[in-house]
């Protein structure tokens, strides 16, 4: 158990949806990252919250959205979904620039 | 930006020893993390070298080389479980960038 608790673990919906994916990372981590993960693709960053400010973005979609609460829990919001955006999306969080991240459980999200 | 190289996949016997390699080109470096996947399942961390030379943990060790852009990750006394894919992943300043990772089996 890396203590990062993701929720859902499973969804699925339809094109042109909005979906929320909620993250809580470990206690005492101030840092979370969300990443996308398809078949064909490696782990790809999508965007890191420190201590509830926006502090690096990767290769994250317009239609896509995040924010961390004053609880450092953080949501990411996917809008206006396509298919291609069916992926495994994982959550991390870290305690120091030298720390390892560890990863929750990951939403698999589908999209029919 | 970050670029980072390793083998698609790889095959190696129970109980055998294997080597994966990753190499990288990077504008910003703080250290190399390896992680491991199994399929649909979380990465779990492995390693972390942010200076040259090498570090063991039980039977899996990682070895690094700044001035080569170079790092391997040797896992030793193979077992069944751990066939699942090795991530090598390049620490900027906050945030890493990963490999498309290295599929390994394990036969018996």
């Amino acid at each position: 158990d890396s203590g990062v608790t993701q929720t859902p673990k499973h969804l699925i919906t339809a094109t042109g949806q909005r979906v929320t994916l909620r993250c809580s990372p470990r206690s005492g981590d101030l840092s979370v990252y969300w990443y996308q993960q398809s078949l064909d693709q490696g782990l790809q960053f999508l965007i890191q919250y420190y201590n509830g400010e926006e502090r690096a973005k990767g290769n994250i979609l317009e239609r896509f959205s995040a924010q961390q609460f004053p609880d450092l829990h953080s949501e990411l919001n996917l809008s206006s979904l396509e298919l291609g955006d069916s992926a495994l999306y994982f959550c991390a969080s870290r305690s120091g620039v030298n720390q390892p991240q560890h990863f929750g459980d990951g939403t698999r999200l589908s999209i029919l | 930006g970050q670029n980072i190289d390793q083998p698609t996949e790889m095959t190696a016997t129970e109980g055998a020893i294997v080597q994966i390699n990753c190499t990288y080109q990077t504008s910003g470096f703080n250290g190399l993390f390896w992680y491991q996947q199994h399929a649909g399942e979380a990465p779990t961390f492995l390693s972390y070298n942010v200076l040259d030379g090498l570090e063991e943990k039980g039977r899996f060790s990682s070895f690094l080389s700044r001035s080569k852009g170079y790092s391997y990750l040797l896992l030793k006394e193979l077992q069944m479980k751990d066939s699942a894919s090795y991530l090598c992943a390049v620490s900027g300043y906050s945030t890493l960038t990963f490999g498309k990772g290295t599929m390994l089996l394990v036969s018996p």
